[in-house]
Formats: structure tokens, sequence, C-alpha cells
């Protein structure tokens, strides 16, 4: 069964600093990978998807992502947070033949003025 | 107003009561889900539909009953409600399966006392 680690429960970043959040999956094959970003009392909102192609994709509000294979992983990356990032972080994996999203635990993003 | 509404936003109710959680989404989407976002565990599947009167279980559907009669609405029904059913449940929809973006609601905080 395929499954989503993210290791990072809580991330505290200062305002203009570089952002990374890790997300690594269990899958045979190569999956559909996504972010979404859920702001408090929100729904989820899509950030950047993954399927095939390019390893390194680009999202909504400056994030970006890269997929390594050989590490099995799908981090998610800015170079400069705003204030307004901060909320929760999720990262999501479909396989090829599964009908259904299998959502990581989330990372909680604080960012300091 | 176009877009996926969830009502009540906020319910509670009594162990052992039946209650009626509410989806509706003007797009047209064949694909609707219903999550369950719980501390520590992300969002897990419960129900999710493929298009009007066709609907199958998530990961976690037991104690939950769902119906679709029309591609529209996507109601989730607690039978008969316990304690551990206390959560914040996310109402989604797409165009197709899993592989494309969902786009979710603003979420029922239901707690069962």
């Amino acid at each position: 069964a395929q499954s989503v680690t993210q290791p990072d429960i809580h991330i505290t970043v200062s305002e203009g600093a570089s952002l990374e959040l890790r997300c690594n999956y269990s899958y045979g094959a190569t999956p559909y990978l996504f972010w979404y970003v859920q702001s408090p009392g929100q729904g989820l909102q899509l950030l950047l998807k993954y399927f095939s192609g390019d390893t390194l994709v680009q999202g909504i509000k400056g994030f970006e992502a890269e997929f390594k294979r050989s590490q099995s992983s799908f981090n998610l990356r800015k170079p400069s947070v705003h204030w307004s990032d901060a909320a929760e972080y999720f990262c999501a994996v479909a396989s090829g033949s599964a009908r259904q999203l299998t959502f990581g635990s989330g990372t909680q993003l604080t960012v300091l003025p | 107003d176009a877009g996926i509404t969830q009502s009540p936003r906020y319910k509670i109710t009594e162990t052992g009561r039946q209650v009626t959680l509410m989806c509706h989404q003007t797009w047209s989407h064949s694909y609707m889900f219903w999550y369950r976002q719980d501390l520590g565990h992300g969002l897990r599947l419960i129900y999710y539909s493929a298009a009007a009167d066709i609907t199958d279980k998530g990961e976690v559907p037991d104690g939950y009953v769902v119906s679709r009669s029309k591609t529209e609405n996507f109601p989730l029904t607690l039978e008969s409600a316990t304690r551990s059913q206390t959560s914040v449940y996310f109402c989604a929809s797409s165009e197709g399966w899993a592989a494309a973006e969902q786009y979710f609601g603003p979420g029922t905080r239901l707690t069962v006392t």
C-alpha cells in the first residue's frame, strides 16, 4: 500500500528565510505527487503536482518541489518565506491504479517576523 | 456562487444520534470525496463517488453512510454517532480520479458528546 511520511510536525522560520518541507513516499512505481496547503479554518488548496517529466515543478505562491526517485522524496521549497505562508502543508500521493489520495500527517509552518 | 460548500460548518451532537453533513458543488465534477481530519493523521478518506449512484469505500468507512442521487450533492451520514467520530470533515470534488486536482470545501467541525 502507498504511504506518505512528513517527518517534521512543526517548522519555524523567520520571514525572508528559505524553506524546505520534507516528504517521503512509499510506492513501487512512479506515483502522482501533490502538495496542498491549509490556512487556518480553511479547506485545502493545491500548491503543485508532479505526474511525469521535469522533476522540478513550479507551483503557486512561489513554491517549487523536486521529485527524487532515488530518495523517494518530493520536498517542497520556497526561497523566501512571507508571513502569509504560515499554514499547514500536506504532501499526498496517488498511485497509477488507486482512485484515492493518501495524505501525510502534515507540517505546521510558523513564520516569525 | 460557484464552488463547493458544506453545511453545517459546526455541529454538536450526542452519542447515538444520527447526523448528516451536506456537501454541494456547482462545477458538475464527476468525483466527490469525504475526508476526516484528526491531529496526527492528516486527512483520511471515508468514502468517494465517481458519479451519481456510484460510491465506494475509502480508508475509514465504518460508521458512515453516503449517497449520491444527484451529481452536485454528496451527503455523509453518521447513523449512530460515537465520540470517536468527533473530527473535522472535509468534502472535495474533482473532474477526474485521484490524479486530478481536488477542490476542498471549508469543512464541518463535528463534536460528539
